[in-house]
């Protein structure tokens, strides 16, 4: 069965520190991948969404970035976060099935920065 | 216009009530249907997928009534544990949009 990591699961850092955040997939082939930001009380926000190796589409001008250089990695990255970077950020992934494509997501790290 | 559009409620109801939630969608070209359930500080869940025909599962009905671009989710017989928020889910084109979500509080 398929399963997704993310980690780590909590993360506090200062402004204008720099920020990684992983997440694999396992189980599955050639998966969709995205990175979703979620402010608290609030629905979520798409930030990135990858089809390959590579290729990265970006949702919303800001100081994150984001790359994948393997099939099932897909990492989330800033150079200097802002406070307005705060949230909790979902990977998720989906693949074509016999009923649509359905989207299911990681456990999520909750970035608080101070 | 925001894509999709959930009431935020919250709905409060007792134990053993029915609860029906709606959400519409603004593309009518939009081609599956979902509904989640996120509990407080977790990561969403996939609760089912809506078809047009209708479907059920258990104590769950979600319909889809495309001419109207709206979705509902019932809820039959409410337990404490289905205390949650309910995201409307619709897909266009390989793209998720999400609803802000429906909260719901069982109450004993």
């Amino acid at each position: 069965s398929q399963t997704i990591h993310q980690w780590p699961a909590t993360l506090v850092q200062p402004v204008g520190s720099p920020l990684s955040l992983e997440c694999t997939v396992e189980g599955t082939s050639n998966p969709n991948l995205y990175w979703y930001r979620q402010a608290a009380g609030r629905g979520l926000q798409l930030l990135f969404y990858s089809v390959g190796i590579g290729q990265i589409s970006s949702e919303v001008p800001q100081n994150l970035s984001a790359s994948r250089p393997q099939d099932r990695q897909f990492i989330l990255s800033s150079k200097k976060l802002l406070l307005s970077d705060s949230g909790f950020y979902l990977c998720a992934w989906s693949v074509e099935g016999g009923s649509g494509e359905t989207q299911y997501f990681g456990p999520g790290t909750r970035l608080l920065v101070l | 216009r925001k894509e999709v559009e959930q009431d935020p409620g919250p709905f409060n109801v007792p134990e053993g009530a029915t609860v029906a939630f709606n959400c519409t969608y603004s593309n009518s070209a939009s081609q599956s249907f979902f509904w989640y359930r996120q509990d407080c500080r977790k990561e969403p869940k996939l609760l089912m997928s809506v078809y047009s025909s209708g479907n059920e599962d258990g104590r769950f009905t979600a319909q889809l009534n495309r001419a109207s671009q709206y979705i509902s989710l019932l809820i039959r017989d409410s337990k404490l544990s289905d205390s949650a928020t309910y995201l409307c889910v619709v897909n266009h084109q390989g793209k998720f949009y999400f609803g802000s979500g429906t909260k719901l509080n069982v109450k004993p």
